[in-house]
């Protein structure tokens, strides 16, 4: 029973480069979010979709964009990194609206 | 817009003390609460559901509409608490699944 899986668990980038984040859940779950925890600011929503190929903007959207092709996955893509983009990145899933969310275990980021 | 605050970053009791954690949420609807937990070099897991009306782990939270809070309390701490908790908003609209800022709790012996 794996749950939420995100990919890499860590990754270090250089300014300009980019990258993919692959979130994984074996929950049959419609909902997904990705979000990024940073010290002092909580968790953030950068983006979030609500079943198979469709995508809505969170809180923090600018320099990220996502894709749902498929409804066990959510990508999380920086096209150019930067380094303000440094942080730790959660991936959550959901049945829906108010159930409870399942979290990835994270991955940490660091652009330089 | 929804917004979730947790005004203290972090809590620091000792073993055996009450624990209060503060929570206030702004939105005009009735939305549904949450409170995760986050312990060390673990993934964030729910702790407990406003709808659910339970306690966990000895923690408590209850719903007050009109302060629109959502306090966190737990009236023995334990070692064992000691963790970064969330307070978390799912709007009765929309999708969006909201959270505060974190309070970091410490429990000393």
């Amino acid at each position: 029973n794996a749950g939420v899986t995100q990919t890499p668990k860590f990754r270090v980038l250089k300014t300009g480069q980019s990258m993919t984040l692959l979130c994984a859940q074996d929950m049959n779950h419609e909902y997904m979010y990705w979000y990024r925890q940073d010290p002092g600011m909580g968790l953030r929503l950068i983006h979030y979709s609500v079943g198979e190929g469709t995508t809505a903007k969170g809180e923090v959207p600018d320099g990220y964009n996502v894709s749902r092709l498929k409804k066990q996955n959510f990508l999380l893509g920086l096209e150019s990194a930067a380094p303000s983009q440094t942080s730790v990145y959660f991936c959550a899933s959901s049945y829906g609206w108010g159930q409870t969310a399942f979290f990835g275990q994270g991955t940490r980021l660091t652009v330089v | 817009a929804q917004r979730v605050t947790q005004p203290e970053k972090l809590l620091s009791v000792f073993k055996g003390a009450p624990v209060e954690l503060k929570c206030n949420y702004s939105y005009s609807g009735s939305p549904e609460l949450f409170w995760y937990v986050q312990y060390s070099r673990q993934r964030l897991q729910l702790l407990l559901r406003h709808i659910s009306r339970e306690s966990i782990k000895g923690f408590t939270a209850d719903l007050n509409k009109g302060e629109t809070s959502f306090h966190l309390k737990k009236p023995f701490a334990q070692e064992e608490d000691s963790a970064m908790y969330y307070c978390a908003l799912s709007p009765a609209a929309g999708n969006k699944l909201t959270f505060g800022g974190g309070t970091r709790v410490l429990v000393k012996p």
